[in-house]
């Protein structure tokens, strides 16, 4: 069975501060793919980074990077530097391949709020 | 690029009424996704449209919930008649074709149902 795993429930830092955003996946498939969404005040669900399961290489965009270790089958991450606009929920998910008849549905974890105190 | 776009943004209701929520996807987009959070807990998945065809209800709760596609364009999901645990926030997405792989899906910003 799929399932992602968002420990973290609520987190609070101190504009500046590095945090980082845990989460782990159980899939018993070989090929699959990681998402992150952010999810501000206003409601909406922003996407912010997708990645298969044979690109294991870490993605740094900005302030943010991800670190995708399938050993360990997490996919965990970072903001440095953080500013009150990070402020949200953010969610991980997890996709199987999608081979045609079949349906992409993304499974998600719980979120963790993000608190970014001025 | 308009994006998803999701009415009303709030309905409050009365326990067995009716309630229909819309959803226009992002044009051109084929796939047409449903999804519900219920008070903290995780984001499920309803069903998937391709265009006007259902490719999967599975997460839809019980025959209360009925979905539409009519002409592959907006969607519409109706809850006849809503019940307490029908409250939450259904959000929808919407992505474009793909036969292999994946598909990267866009959220609206959702509608939050409050059965009273």
């Amino acid at each position: 069975a799929q399932k992602v795993t968002q420990a973290q429930t609520e987190i609070s830092v101190v504009e500046k501060e590095d945090v980082t955003l845990d989460c782990v996946y159980e899939t018993r498939d070989t090929t699959y793919y990681l998402f992150w969404y952010k999810q501000p005040p206003s409601g909406e669900l922003v996407f912010l980074i997708r990645r298969n399961s044979f690109d294991e290489q870490n993605e740094i965009s900005g302030r943010y990077s991800w670190n995708f270790q399938k050993s360990t089958s997490s996919f965990n991450f970072t903001i440095t530097a953080s500013q009150v606009v990070d402020s949200a929920v953010y969610f991980c998910a997890l996709s199987e391949a999608w081979y045609g008849g079949a349906t992409n549905k993304l499974i998600f974890g719980t979120g963790t709020l993000l608190a970014v105190q001025p | 690029e308009a994006g998803v776009t999701q009415f009303p943004s709030h309905s409050v209701i009365e326990k067995g009424q009716t309630v229909t929520l819309r959803c226009d996807p992002i044009s051109g987009h084929d796939n047409l996704y449903w999804y519900r959070r219920v008070m903290g807990k995780e984001i499920k998945f309803l069903l998937h449209f391709v265009k006007e065809s259902k490719q999967d209800e599975s997460g839809m709760p019980n025959n209360r919930f009925l979905a539409e596609r009519t002409g592959g364009t907006y969607s519409t999901l109706k809850v006849q008649p809503a019940e307490l645990e029908d409250s939450g926030v259904y959000f929808c997405a919407s992505s474009q074709e793909t036969t292999t792989g994946t598909d990267t899906q866009y959220f609206g910003p959702g509608t939050r149902l409050t059965v009273l």
